[in-house]
């Protein structure tokens, strides 16, 4: 299957600091690019949908300005969870997609974010 | 609106056979996805169906009935690394998954 990559793979910063999370897709074109969180034991959320060149569209209850997404190459994908406090903490995790809308869904292997 | 239901937990032993069961309701279908996902770790892609029938591939065998909103999927031959999540998930009219919380298989040897 496709390879997706996500750097880095875990982080801990202080609270009211950003954190930049990069989701790449290394061996096919990405024209969408899915953003989940999921906390313990729970199930996958979908944050935010993205498409290349476009502006990301989020699911309700997403801050957009919390989470600022941006997709702008076809392999690329960035999240940026600014000023972050301990209750962003969770298990972050891309998807990408490639062309045609049937294409299946590839998961990178995910961001562990804890905000002390 | 749209739903997924797959059971919650459920437990079978080592070597023996288990089928997870999905029931969907969307607006629209374009396919059905099995993905698994150990603790800790990001979702793996198993299976896609979008015809009817039964979909082998070596241990694992996907099914999908659309005129029943139903699909399965079936574990044979277990082992203890099968113990994970079997996330379930629909894509919609607009091509987007729609997922089903997932169902916790705990296998015992």
């Amino acid at each position: 299957g496709a390879v997706v990559s996500q750097h880095p793979s875990w982080v801990i910063c202080k609270s009211g600091t950003s954190v930049k999370i990069e989701c790449r897709s290394l061996d096919f074109q990405a024209t969408t690019m899915f953003w989940y969180r999921q906390f313990p034991k729970q199930s996958l959320m979908l944050m935010a949908t993205s498409n290349e060149g476009s502006k990301a569209t989020y699911e309700q209850g997403v801050e957009k300005d919390k989470f600022l997404i941006n997709h702008a190459s076809l392999t690329l994908s960035t999240l940026t969870v600014t000023s972050a406090h301990p209750e962003d903490s969770s298990f972050y995790i891309c998807s990408a997609r490639g062309m045609g809308g049937q294409e299946t869904q590839y998961f990178g292997p995910g961001t562990r974010l804890l905000v002390l | 609106g749209q739903n997924i239901d797959q059971p919650t937990e459920m437990t079978a032993t080592e070597g023996a056979i288990v089928q997870i069961n999905c029931t969907y309701q969307t607006s629209g279908f374009n396919g059905l996805f099995w993905y698994q996902q150990h603790a800790g770790e990001a979702p793996t892609f198993l299976s896609y169906n979008v015809l009817d029938g039964l979909e082998e591939k070596g241990r694992f065998s996907s099914f999908l009935s659309r005129s029943k909103g139903y699909s399965y999927l079936l574990l044979k031959e277990l082992q203890m690394k099968d113990s994970a999540s079997y996330l379930c998930a629909v894509m919609d009219s607009n091509y987007q998954l729609i997922w089903g919380a997932g169902t916790k298989l705990i296998i015992k040897p």
